[in-house]
């Protein structure tokens, strides 16, 4: 069945560092990628997405390329902040209209 | 903004309980869904629905049961509390039809079974 692997975390960086959180997947056919990210007692919230082989998803500075030829689907972001502290899911829209996700990084930044 | 409230955002019961999660969003969604979240296992589907009196299981629905009364409205119950049932809960909603991408989330019921 459809799947979504994540690096495990924590993920510990100082501020202004570069970020790399790796997520790849298995799937039918070539399903819809999304970024949640769940900030300390709150819900998730959609960061970003990509419908499509090739297109780039962005917000926030967040950036994520859909590559069909890896099946992968890595965010990054130039230069943290301590606020961008939280926990990252990815997830793919299934064929039979589900979200898969990852099981979550957490991000920690220290300043 | 679409908004997505759960009835609670802390609750204790014990075993045995008949527990009700309840999730309300108002922007007139067709879809809803309850997830369960734990740590190193990210979200599980439990149960979703996309209309009034539809409900569909979702990846586990052992051990629980929904409503959808209402089209605001989606409960989620907990016919006999467990101790493996202590968790985060989590409600989305999202639009039907052609956009049924996009799932807007609760703040999340952290329940713990004593």
């Amino acid at each position: 069945g459809d799947s979504v692997t994540q690096m495990e975390g924590p993920v510990t960086l100082s501020e202004e560092a570069f970020l790399t959180i790796n997520c790849t997947y298995t799937a039918t056919g070539y399903p819809s990628l999304f970024w949640y990210v769940q900030y300390p007692g709150e819900g998730l919230q959609l960061l970003l997405k990509a419908t499509k082989a090739d297109d780039k998803g962005s917000n926030k500075g967040f950036e994520a390329t859909y590559r069909k030829e890896t099946t992968s689907f890595h965010l990054e972001k130039g230069s943290v902040q301590v606020s961008d502290s939280a926990v990252y899911f990815c997830a793919l829209m299934s064929n039979t209209g589900k979200l898969i996700f990852g099981q979550g990084t957490t991000l920690q930044v220290k300043p | 903004d679409v908004k997505v409230t759960q009835s609670s955002r802390y609750l204790v019961k014990r075993t045995g309980e008949k527990v009700f999660l309840e999730c309300v969003q108002d922007m007139d969604h067709e879809n809803m869904f309850w997830y369960r979240q734990d740590p190193g296992l990210g979200l599980r589907l439990i149960y979703f629905s996309y209309d009034v009196k539809m409900k569909e299981k979702g990846d586990i629905p052992e051990g629980y049961s929904v409503s959808r009364e209402k089209k605001e409205r989606f409960s989620l119950i907990l016919e006999s509390a467990s101790t493996n049932q202590t968790s985060m809960y989590l409600c989305a909603s999202s639009l039907g039809g052609g956009n049924p991408y996009e799932q807007y989330f609760g703040p999340g019921t952290r329940l713990t079974v004593t």
